[in-house]
């Protein structure tokens, strides 16, 4: 299946800094990348995604880029508030509809 | 966004025993459900796939025998954990998604104890 890897692990930024979080897959069949943001104790919810026909997508404070050629993509977060520290996950999704989850990114925003 | 309801959300049972996880999408069609483990600080291990009415694929590693899912309506997919063992406790969380390749959405998840 896919192998999705997601860097950083963990990331600290002080507040009203951006944060960038890279992840890579290696199906090259795959062809939509949703982000998800998982609070303590709560269900990822869906912040945005991207599928394989665009290269950047931006909503407010956050915008995602994929380069398909090198299969990695990123999630670019402006402005950072305490309310966006929180544990980050990419996913890759191809043919068989299965999404794989890259490790996570713990992102704590300093106030 | 669409509704996925998982329950229950907290379970405890004794080695042995075969525990039932439902995962429910309240107000969409489910083509495909996805069951995920999810370890302490970790991610989101995907254990199987499930599409209604056909049987589930699951990724290497995870024993199908062990971990029988059921998706037997548009709305409804089921996990049940066979004779479970400490090693099995864990948090199981399910993701359901109406089309190909469209955002999945997740369930409250199920914290599972086995003593």
């Amino acid at each position: 299946g896919e192998n999705v890897e997601q860097h950083p692990s963990t990331l600290s930024v002080q507040e009203g800094d951006s944060a960038v979080i890279k992840c890579t897959y290696s199906d090259s069949a795959s062809n939509y990348f949703p982000w998800y943001k998982q609070e303590l104790g709560k269900r990822p919810q869906l912040i945005i995604d991207i599928r394989s026909n665009v290269g950047e997508k931006k909503d407010q404070r956050i915008a995602v880029t994929l380069n398909k050629t090198a299969k990695h993509f990123s999630l670019h977060i402006t402005e950072t508030q305490p309310e966006d520290s929180a544990v980050y996950f990419c996913a890759a999704s191809g043919t068989g509809n299965q999404f794989y989850f890259g490790t996570g990114t713990s992102l704590t925003v300093i106030p | 966004g669409a509704v996925v309801s998982q329950h229950p959300s907290r379970v405890i049972c004794k080695s042995g025993t075969s525990v039932k996880i439902e995962c429910r999408s309240l107000d969409f069609q489910a083509t495909t459900m996805f069951w995920y483990r999810q370890f302490p600080k970790q991610s989101l291990m995907l254990m199987a796939t499930s599409n209604e009415g056909s049987k589930a694929t699951y990724e290497q590693g995870v024993e199908k025998d062990k971990f029988l899912i059921n998706h037997a309506s548009l709305t409804l997919s089921t996990l049940t954990v066979t004779s479970a063992h400490p090693e099995d406790s864990s948090f199981y969380i399910c993701s359901a998604s109406g089309q190909v390749n469209t955002e999945a959405f997740f369930g409250q998840g199920t914290r599972l104890t086995v003593v």
